[in-house]
């Protein structure tokens, strides 16, 4: 059974630019949330989407935007590119709401 | 807020003993509780769920306790080896949806 993908897994971006990155979740999973990870914040949540319904949001500026698509794999896109937005953006799927989280690989953005 | 809060922040062992890793968290209303593995660039690898109704769950050399009208959890990993050098992660999931995170326990395992 295949895990969750992630890509890309490296990204160099410059600042102003805009990204998106994509997740498909296990086969079956309905649930995809999204998590920034940065050496000095630790795992942040940045929203999670359920059946195509965003269903919780995290304290992230309107320049970070996600959704998801009726076979469950999910986009997050980032506007107006800042330097502190280079980070580990993670994707973690589940089968319901409180079952267990599996996680990516992870997307690696850099912004210069 | 929740909060979670893992100590200690880094933990280097000799190989064969065993490790003791805790979770702390402030708001007891969770709905679980779920320890990762993170290697260095890598994402996160699930290692035990433990819903708010148990007090424990076992996976081989790992054993998680949770103690929810105290805010605790403990993993316990037997017999460490070189491979479970790696930072572990703690994370619980209360009503509002989200996973919160611990800032992890950076473990060395030396031969």
């Amino acid at each position: 059974k295949a895990g969750v993908t992630q890509t890309p897994r490296y990204l160099i971006k410059t600042r102003g630019q805009q990204v998106t990155l994509s997740c498909s979740p296990i086969s079956g999973h309905r649930s995809v949330s999204w998590y920034q990870q940065t050496p000095g914040q630790g795992l942040q949540f940045l929203f999670e989407y359920f059946s195509e319904t965003q269903r919780n949001k995290g304290n992230f500026p309107g320049r970070f935007s996600g959704r998801q698509f009726s076979n469950s794999r999910s986009e997050m896109n980032v506007s107006t590119l800042e330097l502190g937005d280079s980070a580990l953006y993670l994707c973690a799927s589940r089968g319901q709401l409180n079952t267990e989280a599996f996680f990516g690989q992870g997307t690696r953005l850099t912004v210069v | 807020k929740q909060e979670v809060t893992q100590i200690p922040a880094a933990l280097s062992v000799p190989e064969g003993e065993n490790l003791v890793l805790n979770c702390s968290f402030t708001d007891s209303a969770i709905y679980n509780l779920q320890w990762f593995r993170q290697d260095p660039g890598k994402g996160l690898t699930s290692l035990l769920l433990i819903q708010s109704s148990q007090r424990e769950q076992t996976s081989g050399r790992l054993n998680a306790s949770l103690d929810k009208s105290s805010g605790r959890s403990t993993l316990y990993i037997a017999a460490s080896q070189p491979g479970d050098s790696a930072t572990y992660l703690c994370a619980v999931k209360g009503s509002w949806g989200k996973l919160q995170f611990g800032a992890g326990t950076q473990v060395v395992v030396t031969p």
